[in-house]
């Protein structure tokens, strides 16, 4: 299996902070990387896809970048609905395998 | 907009089989270049995915858990349901089913159900 190791597994910030979540890959997966949001209590919901492309309906604030093993989700200019739990996850090959999450909260 | 909504026991006795179904509404689960999955998460864990389905019965599970793990789907119903058998306390976790969509080559969740919690107790 795909180890997907995420840095920091928590983070304090401000709002209007830049904020940047790291996500390593066990081997390369190209850019086969997915990024979500979990607020508590609700379903993680789908922010980035293929590394870098933005979903539908996510705020330009957020952006991808990355290949191979290393890659970076940005929020740059965080804002108080941001404030909630980031996983990586490769879809390379299954099974497919999340990160152990970021949590970023209020400072 | 597609909906996925769980179904099932909110407890299950350990030693027995764990039960789920989706319902997806807002389109067909026979449409489009999508596989439809399965996903737990442990209370204050982390995210585990557990497999996923086509709407012509094809397969992935995940061989951490494949052993007791079944995925079917009912085209007719627009539902796809997971059994697990012989449950033990660490399958304890709010389940989730998802859409897995291929975009430029790169499959995503894109469409969640909101989660059923699953509780494994005597």
């Amino acid at each position: 299996d795909i180890q997907m190791t995420q840095s920091p597994s928590s983070l304090s910030a401000s709002v209007g902070d830049r904020v940047t979540i790291t996500c390593r890959a066990s081997q390369s997966i190209s850019n086969y990387l997915n990024w979500y949001q979990q607020k508590p209590g609700k379903a993680p919901k789908l922010l980035i896809y293929g590394a870098s492309s933005l979903q539908s309906g996510v705020p330009s604030r957020v952006s991808g970048s990355g290949s191979g093993t290393d890659f970076t989700l940005t929020i740059s200019s965080l804002q108080p609905e941001d404030f909630a739990t980031y996983y990586c996850q490769q879809s390379y090959n299954t099974p497919w395998t999340f990160g152990q999450g970021t949590k970023v909260e209020i400072k | 907009q597609v909906q996925l909504q769980e179904s099932g026991p909110g407890l299950v006795k350990p030693s027995q089989t764990l039960s789920l179904i989706c319902t997806v509404s807002g389109g067909s689960i026979s449409s489009g270049n999508y596989y439809w999955s399965w996903i737990r998460q442990p209370a204050g864990k982390g995210l585990e995915w557990i497999g996923r389905i086509y709407s012509s019965g094809s397969t992935n599970y995940n061989p951490s858990l494949k052993s007791g793990v079944t995925i079917s789907v009912d085209t007719s119903k627009n539902q796809f349901s997971l059994r697990l058998s012989s449950v033990t306390a660490a399958d304890t976790a709010v389940y989730y089913c998802a859409r897995d969509r291929r975009d430029r080559s790169v499959w995503a969740f894109d469409y969640w159900g909101q989660g059923t919690l699953v509780t494994v107790s005597s």
